[in-house]
C-alpha cells in the first residue's frame, strides 16, 4: 500500500515561529490530506490539496503540493503553544474499487511558550 | 454534537476473551473505517465499509471481524483477544472515499494482558 512519509519526525520551535512539514508519497494520487492529533485525542482533519492544485491556505496553515516530485509541505505560521500536537499526512489507496487514505506516521510538533 | 462515538474509551481484557468496540456516526456517511495506532507505526487499516451491509479488508485484518449491520455503526470485534493487539483503536467515517476527509472518534484504548 502507497504510504506518505512525514519529515521531521520531530520539531520544537518557539512560540511565533514557523513550523514547516513535509511529506513524500510513492505513486500518483488525486489528493492529499493533512491531519492533526492532539496527545490522546482523535485526529482531525485540516486541509485537503487536490492534485491540479499547487498551494492552499486555510487560516494560519499554507499547504503545498508537488506532484512532479511527489512531495507536500504543510507550513503553520505563527504558531502557537496550542498548535502542540502530531501531524500526519494522508494520501488515498487503492482498494476493493474505492479509495481509502493511508497515514504517515506524523511529525511531532512541540510549540514551547 | 455530530461526529463519530467510539465505545468504550478503555478497556483491559485477558488473553483469549473477546470483545466488541462500537462505532456510531451521526453524519449520514457511507464509508465508515476501522484503525489501530500504535507507536511507532502510524495509523493501520484494519477493516472498511463503503455502505450499510458490506465490509472489506484493509492492511491489518487478521484477529478481527467487522459488521456494518446498520449505515450509522461499524463494529469491531475480537474474537480471541491476544497482547498484540494491544492498541487504540480509532474508527473513521467518510462522506465517500478518499476523496473526502475522515471524521475520526476519540479512540479506545485497550490493553490485553
Amino acid at each position: 500500500s502507497q504510504q506518505g512519509e512525514e519529515d521531521p519526525q520531530a520539531l520544537s520551535i518557539q512560540e511565533g515561529e514557523n513550523a514547516t512539514m513535509n511529506c513524500s508519497y510513492k505513486t500518483s494520487i488525486n489528493n492529499l490530506q493533512w491531519y492533526r492529533q492532539n496527545s490522546g485525542r482523535g485526529l482531525v482533519h485540516l486541509i485537503l490539496i487536490r492534485s491540479n492544485e499547487r498551494e492552499k491556505h486555510s487560516g494560519r496553515l499554507r499547504v503545498t503540493l508537488d506532484t512532479s516530485k511527489k512531495s507536500s509541505s504543510l507550513l503553520i505560521t505563527a504558531s502557537r503553544a496550542a498548535d502542540t500536537a502530531s501531524y500526519f499526512c494522508a494520501t488515498p489507496y487503492s482498494g476493493a474499487g474505492s479509495y481509502q487514505l493511508t497515514f504517515g506516521k506524523g511529525t511531532k510538533l512541540s510549540v514551547i511558550p | 454534537n455530530a461526529g463519530v462515538t467510539q465505545t468504550p474509551k478503555f478497556r483491559v481484557l485477558k488473553t483469549g476473551q473477546s470483545m466488541t468496540l462500537l462505532c456510531a456516526q451521526d453524519m449520514n456517511h457511507e464509508y465508515m473505517y476501522w484503525y489501530r495506532q500504535d507507536p511507532g507505526m502510524g495509523l493501520r487499516l484494519i477493516h472498511y465499509s463503503v455502505g450499510e451491509g458490506t465490509t472489506a479488508k484493509g492492511e491489518v485484518p487478521d484477529g478481527y471481524n467487522v459488521s456494518r449491520l446498520k449505515k450509522q455503526n461499524f463494529l469491531l470485534g475480537l474474537e480471541s483477544a491476544a497482547p498484540s493487539q494491544t492498541s487504540v483503536y480509532f474508527c473513521a467515517s467518510s462522506y465517500a472515499g478518499g476523496g473526502y476527509g475522515y471524521t475520526f472518534g476519540s479512540g479506545t484504548r485497550l490493553t490485553v494482558v
